[in-house]
């Protein structure tokens, strides 16, 4: 079955440095990866998506690559900022499947 | 005004208890679906429905039935409640078929089944 998963369940960096969490995923061959953000007490919210033919997507201070020969999808916060600290989720799916979640890893940004 | 909400936000109840969840979405989505976040942060999907139509029900004991009286709305309705119900509840929502697929979420429904 297919599985997605972030290794690293907290991640603390120092304000300013960049941010880099990782997402893997075994099985399939997802046609997209997305990256979410949740705060506690609230639901994730929608950051980023990059597709399998796209290795590279930028907003602002956030990049995502998607390497489909390591299966992998790396998320970069640059300049960090302790307002950045959150639990961050990846998520993809495979044909008519709901999305399926990793299970995030929680980013502190210390000042 | 928020695109999905769900009611109520916090549910403490006894073990056996017969409690709902509500959610609606004013996105205009066709799809809309059920999440459990469990005390480990793991986000799974129980159901998803489009257009008031049943299309996933994952591995949920038959005490969880969902209800869709229109595509803006999805209850969940929870039965015989027991203590590994505790988990929080999310709704969202999306429209599928746009080539993305992202999800918005709802707030959850922390439930605490005593």
């Amino acid at each position: 079955s297919q599985k997605i998963e972030q290794n690293s369940e907290a991640l603390n960096i120092q304000e300013g440095k960049t941010a880099t969490l990782t997402c893997n995923y075994t099985n399939y061959s997802p046609a997209y990866l997305q990256w979410y953000r949740q705060d506690p007490g609230r639901g994730p919210v929608f950051l980023l998506l990059i597709r399998e033919n796209e290795k590279e997507k930028r907003k602002e201070r956030l990049k995502v690559t998607f390497d489909t020969t390591l299966k992998q999808s790396l998320f970069h916060i640059t300049a960090s900022q302790p307002a950045d600290s959150a639990t961050y989720l990846c998520a993809s799916q495979s044909g008519n499947t709901p999305l399926v979640f990793g299970k995030g890893t929680r980013l502190s940004v210390i000042a | 005004d928020t695109a999905v909400s769900q009611t109520p936000k916090y549910l403490v109840t006894q073990m056996g208890n017969d409690k709902s969840i509500k959610c609606e979405q004013n996105l205009g989505h066709d799809t809309m679906y059920w999440y459990k976040q469990d005390s480990k942060k793991f986000l799974k999907i129980m159901f998803s429905y489009n257009n008031k139509e049943l299309i996933i029900n994952e591995t949920v004991p038959n005490r969880f039935s969902p209800k869709s009286p229109d595509k803006a709305h999805l209850n969940l309705h929870i039965n015989s409640l027991e203590l590994g119900d505790s988990a929080v509840y999310f709704c969202a929502s999306s429209q599928v078929g746009t080539g993305d697929e992202k999800l918005f979420f709802g707030s959850g429904t922390q439930l605490s089944v005593l």
